[in-house]
């Protein structure tokens, strides 16, 4: 079935860099995204949306970017600190919510 | 403002019984979804409830259902506990519908021996 994907399982960088984070959605007709961050133990929690009718989203740190030629949407994190490390997860919604699999970012001190 | 709240939190079970998941929204809203989420498979979708019905599915079998009441509490029941149901169950809740920002909660770790 249609399954939105990542590209990487795991992302490594060093404190204080940016980290981009991809995703791949397969349903064209998706019109609203989203990324979560999930810490371990914890519940998906929201970082930042972004609707069909848009290219980018800003957010404190956080950009959303949205190609829809290409069915691409990417997470930027600005200057990583170590609380951002987490498994991130981007989802296309229609009729109901599809997950990529996470992405794992490791900020390295 | 109370965030989502599931229980219980953890929980374990044999292969046949069956078990019920509940979830509270946060204050006002009434969409609550439901999703398993594994190591294999990552978070799947269930179901979402809308003023006590069931508006979306997702695909899972018939042993897992659930119902809304109308404080907009929800829950999930699986039947005949399988191994593999061992997961887990996320639920989370939005004002009106799935296209909006959701919410949440915890989780509940099911076990199933």
């Amino acid at each position: 079935g249609e399954n939105v994907g990542l590209h990487l399982p795991t992302l490594s960088v060093q404190e204080g860099d940016n980290s981009i984070i991809n995703c791949a959605y397969s349903n064209s007709a998706s019109d609203y995204f989203i990324w979560y961050k999930q810490e371990s133990g914890k519940g998906p929690q929201f970082i930042i949306d972004i609707r069909s009718n848009m290219d980018k989203r800003q957010g404190q740190r956080v950009t959303v970017l949205l190609n829809k030629t290409v069915k691409h949407l990417s997470l930027q994190i600005a200057a990583t600190q170590p609380g951002d490390s987490a498994v991130y997860f981007c989802a296309e919604t229609l009729n109901d919510m599809r997950f990529g699999a996470g992405t794992r970012l490791t900020v390295k001190p | 403002k109370a965030g989502v709240t599931q229980t219980p939190r953890y929980l374990i079970k044999t292969r046949g019984q069956q078990v019920t998941l509940s979830c509270s929204p946060i204050s006002g809203h009434r969409s609550v979804s439901w999703y398993q989420q594994t190591p294999g498979q990552g978070l799947q979708f269930l179901f979402e409830y809308f003023s006590e019905t069931q508006r979306n599915k997702g695909n899972f079998p018939g042993r897992f259902s659930g119902r809304q009441f109308s404080n907009s509490r929800s829950e999930m029941n699986v039947s005949t506990l399988e191994l593999g149901d061992s997961a887990l169950y996320l639920c989370a809740s939005s004002f009106g519908n799935i296209q909006e920002t959701q919410y949440f909660g915890p989780g509940t770790r099911l076990l199933v021996l």
